[in-house]
């Protein structure tokens, strides 16, 4: 079935680079997300990629996808401590009518 | 603001209560989705409309659990003699239709429902 997993947590400093992975299963997904959610808050589209390309760069923000190996990630490029949050890969179910999420990863900004 | 949002955000609730929330998506998205996130997981999916039609609902959806999109505008999620099982963020989502666009589902606050 549909499964999407992260790692739960990464720590990093203010101004340093992170990246956040995820693998995922389903190879039919078209579109493969990632979400921000912060505290007591509902989850922010940040970007997304197509399945056909290999990456996607969106200011501080650039996407990569392995699709052999189902594995995407985001790379936040200086990072600053608004970017403390959870963040969540997502790929659409086989359907096509609803996002199947990991369970997110937490990043901690320390300055 | 043209945003997704969702009433109330919080609700508190005795066991074996109904409760219902309700959820006004993007004017012009004709698509709707509930979801449902316990804490330390990801949302995991209970339900979609396409307009006023409920087109799929998750296994999660247990026969306590009621969704409905009259004229295809608000949704309203109705839970039936709650448990402390349910307690959740319920978050609602909306998007525009399919075809050639891409699949962006934008999510209301949600609504944090506690049952004691």
């Amino acid at each position: 079935g549909e499964d999407v997993e992260q790692s739960l947590f990464l720590s990093v400093r203010e101004g340093d680079s992170s990246v956040i992975n995820c693998t995922y299963t389903d190879s039919s997904s078209t579109y493969l997300y990632w979400y921000k959610q912060e505290p007591g808050a509902g989850l922010q589209l940040l970007t997304y990629i197509f399945s056909n390309m290999d990456m996607k760069q969106d200011q501080r923000l650039t996407v990569l996808l392995n699709k052999k190996d189902k594995h995407l990630s985001l790379r936040i490029a200086d990072t600053q401590t608004g970017d403390s949050a959870i963040y969540f890969c997502a790929e659409s179910n086989q359907a096509g009518t609803a996002l199947i999420f990991g369970k997110g990863t937490t990043l901690s900004v320390s300055s | 603001d043209t945003g997704v949002s969702q009433d109330p955000r919080h609700k508190i609730t005795k066991r074996g209560q109904n409760v219902t929330f309700r959820c006004d998506p993007i004017s012009e998205h004709n698509r709707l989705y509930w979801y449902r996130q316990t804490l330390g997981q990801g949302p995991e999916f209970l339900t979609y409309f396409q307009n006023e039609a409920q087109l799929e609902k998750s296994r999660l959806l247990s026969d306590r659990f009621s969704a409905e999109r009259p004229k295809g505008s608000f949704s309203t999620l109705e839970i039936q003699r709650t448990e402390q099982g349910d307690s959740a963020m319920y978050l609602c989502a909306s998007s525009l239709g399919g075809g050639a666009d891409p699949y962006e589902q934008y999510f209301g606050p949600g609504t944090r429902l506690t049952v004691t």
